[in-house]
């Protein structure tokens, strides 16, 4: 069965970064891209980008351009998320989730992260 | 690119019937058939419910249905059931390439 398993919770200092990553299973990892999404306490889903795992091409959401990274590991099948200069409006639970660009919806999601962002 | 437009809460009484509307613009929901549906239970992941407007992914029940007129979609539930409550979200690509969600939308099962 399809599932992603992101890493643990985070805490962090403004100015930070965080890495979080988003093991694939159960599925041809490179048929897919893979999303994230982040959800500020008690707030709504924010897309934030995602990224093709047979090339690694991105799109990122244009408010977190400069400081987010998508990247891929085909041999683990492994996806991560790099976020730099960390505020404390990025104290969200980040979201994985299998598909996006045109043709996939995201139709499988991981538990999702907690990262706080507190000095 | 501003969020897609849902309205707060929703609420209805068992076997009832309602819809959550998702309002957007030419930009997104106008141009593509690209509009997917999320449930969100609380501290949960969220599910794919509804995919490319009116699609239902194996396992979700066919009370659930999408539609879409210009450039407001909608999700209705039909016969609704006390494990129906929870948050909804609407997505659409856009003309960025880039995917934008709706605000939520609280549905409460009086």
């Amino acid at each position: 069965q399809v599932q992603l398993v992101q890493s643990g919770a985070e805490v962090k200092k403004p100015g930070a970064s965080v890495k979080v990553s988003c093991k694939a299973s159960g599925y041809t990892f490179t048929n897919y891209g893979i999303s994230w999404v982040r959800q500020a306490p008690g707030q709504g889903l924010e897309w934030m980008g995602w990224i093709t795992t047979y090339i690694g091409n991105t799109n990122y959401a244009q408010k977190l351009q400069g400081r987010v990274t998508m990247t891929t590991d085909t041999s683990t099948t492994t996806a991560y998320m790099d976020l730099r200069s960390l505020r404390s409006d990025d104290t969200a639970v980040y979201f994985c989730a299998r598909g996006g660009g045109f043709s996939y919806p995201l139709d499988y999601w991981g538990q999702g992260t907690l990262v706080t962002v507190s000095s | 690119q501003s969020a897609l437009t849902q309205p707060p809460s929703v609420s209805g009484s068992p076997g009832q019937s309602v819809t959550i509307s998702c309002t957007g613009t030419s930009s997104d929901v106008g141009s593509y058939n690209r509009v997917s549906w999320y449930q969100q239970p609380p501290g949960t992941a969220p599910k794919l419910m509804i995919y490319e407007v009116r699609n239902r992914p194996s396992g979700v029940p066919d009370r659930f249905s999408g539609s879409k007129s210009g450039n407001t979609a909608s999700l209705t539930i039909s016969g609704l059931q006390a494990e129906d409550e929870a948050d909804y979200y609407c997505s659409s690509y856009t003309t960025s390439s880039t995917l934008v969600f709706g605000g939520g939308t609280k549905l409460t099962v009086l």
